[in-house]
């Protein structure tokens, strides 16, 4: 079963604007990471938010988390065409069973 | 370093084949974890493990054997193959469970 679900399941934007990624969970977590897939590329890790953590920043990413609704976004500023990836959530989760739970990703396409 | 690897990139087999997919990791990782992926299904947890000599089930460990001799290598062995386990695999390593896990390019199975 899914702990985590992205939400939308595709996203399409122009260059410049903003993109939002949201990401919901079932149960209480340690850490909540998100991921980047180009199309026939491997997942490659861009953030990690601990559950003890509200927001975090890497370079144009922004990530929050709010454990009380159990949810997290993912903010993409100033969108750029090289943008165009699949963007996955994982959860581990606090039964201390150690794995990570991935989500079924949103599908971002950046238009020029 | 050249980080996580997998071998092959591409196989085909016919039903009822064994094969063992390769995976080894230069970053001295402890956690290393076999993953596929489907389409619309993100990505499911088939074998993990913590440490060399310590191996336990993901989600979908029927038909997948694994062992863990040493720190490097984490070999993903398809005991009888079958349709059903056609499938994109990848392979991830990180330092604990619970931080950033590296993925590998992936090895695009069919099984007819």
């Amino acid at each position: 079963s899914q702990q985590g679900e992205e939400d939308p399941q595709a996203l399409s934007i122009q260059e410049g604007e903003n993109a939002t990624m949201n990401c919901s969970y079932k149960t209480s977590i340690n850490n909540l990471q998100w991921y980047r897939q180009n199309s026939g590329r491997g997942l490659v890790h861009l953030i990690l938010i601990r559950s003890n953590e509200r927001e975090k920043h890497s370079g144009r990413l922004r990530v929050t988390l709010d454990t009380s609704k159990k949810s997290s976004s993912l903010l993409i500023t100033a969108s750029r065409a090289a943008d165009t990836a699949s963007y996955f959530c994982a959860t581990d989760v606090e039964s201390g069973y150690s794995t990570l739970t991935f989500g079924k990703g949103t599908m971002l396409l950046v238009s020029p | 370093n050249a980080g996580v690897t997998q071998t092959p990139k591409f196989q085909v087999l016919k039903t009822g084949q064994s094969m063992t997919l390769q995976c080894a990791q230069d970053m001295n990782h402890e956690y290393m974890s076999w993953y596929r992926q489907d389409p619309g299904m993100g990505l499911r947890l088939i074998h993990y493990s913590v440490g060399a000599g310590i191996t336990d089930q993901g989600e979908v460990p029927n038909g997948y054997n694994v062992s863990r001799s040493t720190t490097e290598d984490f070999p993903l062995r398809l005991l009888s193959a079958a349709p059903s386990q056609t499938s994109v695999y990848f392979c991830a390593s990180s330092r604990s469970s619970d931080s950033a896990q590296y993925f590998g390019p992936g090895t695009r199975l069919t099984v007819l």
